[in-house]
């Protein structure tokens, strides 16, 4: 299946400070990605979505001024955590569509990234 | 998108077929079923999509019901390696529609 990567696969910043996570399609050109946020034993939820070269489309709830992405190319999307506080810690995940296919298109997930703010 | 009933658990020994069902009663004439899996601490994994036809993979096959209400993920020789949360999500087609997860069936296999 194609590859999706996310960098960095863990990190920790200090409370206040903002981080920011790359998605990356290695080998499809992807026009969306999706990023998604996930606790502990519960299940992944979407947080946005996001077509190159326009704004993101926010879920519910989902704080626009606080999780910037931007999907400037075709093959990344960055989401950036700003102002990071303990309760962002989170597992977060990017996923790409990859479009062209004939029977029902395919999204690939990256690997997730760690988020710890202490 | 329709919604999706699954199990929350199920186990098996390890070479034997594993089944995992999924119930998608309201299901529309043009939403997929998609199966993917999540091994803890892992981005999930595709596994296998289809229409209304039976599909095939080096990973799994599906089995679809003639009505398109319910549809069963057969892993054909569980290993270890298989034990991971697997979730069944119906969608259309197209870029932005969205992959909504419940919260999947834990299947675990057993030495």
């Amino acid at each position: 299946g194609a590859v999706v990567s996310q960098h960095p696969s863990r990190v920790i910043c200090k409370s206040g400070t903002s981080v920011k996570i790359e998605c990356r399609s290695l080998d499809f050109q992807a026009t969306t990605m999706f990023w998604y946020r996930q606790f502990p034993k519960q299940s992944l939820m979407l947080m946005a979505t996001s077509n190159e070269g326009s704004k993101a489309t926010y879920e519910q709830g989902v704080e626009k001024d606080k999780f910037l992405i931007n999907h400037a190319s075709l093959t990344l999307s960055t989401l950036t955590v700003t102002s990071a506080h303990p309760e962002d810690s989170s597992f977060y995940i990017c996923s790409a569509f990859q479009p062209g296919q004939s029977t029902g298109n395919t999204i690939y997930f990256g690997e997730g990234s760690w988020l710890t703010v202490v | 998108d329709a919604k999706t009933t699954q199990p929350p658990s199920m186990d098996c020994a390890e070479g034997r077929a594993a089944n995992l069902p999924c119930n998608h009663s309201t299901i529309s004439g043009n939403e997929y079923v998609y199966w993917y899996r999540q091994i803890h601490s892992q981005g999930p994994q595709y596994i296998i999509h289809g229409l209304k036809n039976n599909e095939t993979n080096e990973m799994a096959s599906l089995i679809i019901t003639e009505d398109r209400k319910s549809s069963t993920l057969i892993l054909p020789h569980a290993t270890l390696r298989d034990t991971a949360v697997y979730y069944c999500i119906v969608k259309v087609a197209g870029a932005n529609s969205k992959l909504t997860f419940g919260k999947g069936i834990t299947l675990s296999v057993r030495p």
